[in-house]
C-alpha cells in the first residue's frame, strides 16, 4: 500500500522568505510523486513530478523538489515567497505498476505575511 | 481549448436521496478518474475509467457507481446520501491510462455536494 504524510497542516511565511513544505511517502514499489496546489474553489493544478528521470524536480512558478529515496521524502520548496503562492499544497504518490489512482497528503495550507 | 468541465457546480441534497455529477474531459482523452475531497483532507480516489471500462476502483461502498460514455464523458453516481458523502467532488482527466511521464491528470473546479 501507499501512502503520503505531509508535515505541518499549515506553514506561514513572510513574502520574500524560503518556502519549504515536507512530504515523506510510503511505497513497495518505484514511486511517481507529485505535487499540486488548490486555490479557494478551484480544482487541483500539478507544480511538478518526479518520474525517475532526475531527482531535482523544476515546477511552475518557482517551485522545485528534490527525490530522496534514503529519506523517502519528496519536499517542495521556493527560495522567494510570494502573496500569490497563498494556497492549498498537495503531496501524492502512484505506482509505476497501478492504474492511476493518485494517493494524496492530507494537504499543507501556506499562508504568506506580507 | 476546454479544460475539464463538470456540472452542476454546487448542489444540496437530503439524506437518503440520489445524486448524479458529470465531468466533461479534455478533448482527446480517454482516462476519467473520479476523486472525493472531504473538507480538510486531501482528494481519495473513487473510479478511473479508460476506454469506457472501468481501471480501478477505490474503498467506497457500493452505493457510488460511475460509467463512461462512448464520447468519454463520464457520470458519478452516489445512492441513499448520507451527511458524510458532503464534500467537493473532483473528476481528472489523462490522454494515458496509467500513471507515468505522460500520464498527467487534469483536475476539474469540482463539485460540491451538501448533504442535509
Amino acid at each position: 500500500a501507499q501512502s503520503v504524510t505531509q508535515l505541518g497542516s499549515h506553514v506561514s511565511v513572510s513574502e520574500g522568505a524560503l518556502v519549504l513544505l515536507r512530504c515523506n511517502y510510503s511505497s513497495s514499489v518505484p514511486p511517481y510523486l507529485f505535487w499540486y496546489v488548490q486555490y479557494p474553489n478551484q480544482g487541483l493544478q500539478l507544480l511538478l513530478k518526479y518520474t525517475s528521470a532526475a531527482t531535482l524536480v523544476k515546477g511552475i512558478n518557482g517551485f522545485e523538489a528534490e527525490f530522496k529515496k534514503s529519506e523517502t521524502s519528496f519536499h517542495l520548496t521556493k527560495p522567494s515567497a510570494h502573496m500569490s503562492d497563498a494556497a492549498e499544497y498537495f503531496c501524492a504518490v502512484s505506482s509505476i505498476q497501478g492504474a492511476q489512482k493518485l494517493v494524496f497528503g492530507q494537504g499543507t495550507r501556506l499562508t504568506i505575511n506580507p | 481549448d476546454a479544460g475539464v468541465t463538470q456540472s452542476p457546480t454546487h448542489l444540496i441534497k437530503t439524506r437518503g436521496q440520489h445524486v448524479t455529477l458529470r465531468c466533461s474531459p479534455i478533448s482527446g482523452h480517454k482516462s476519467v478518474s473520479w476523486y472525493q475531497q472531504v473538507l480538510g483532507q486531501g482528494p481519495q480516489f473513487i473510479f478511473q475509467y479508460y476506454e469506457k471500462e472501468e481501471r480501478g476502483r477505490g474503498n467506497f461502498p457500493d452505493r457510488f457507481s460511475a460509467r463512461q460514455f462512448p464520447n468519454y464523458s463520464s457520470e458519478l453516481n452516489v445512492n441513499a446520501l448520507l451527511l458524510g458523502d458532503s464534500a467537493l467532488y473532483l473528476c481528472a482527466s489523462s490522454s494515458l491510462p496509467l500513471a507515468g511521464p505522460q500520464g498527467e491528470l487534469f483536475f476539474g473546479e469540482g463539485s460540491r455536494l451538501t448533504v442535509l
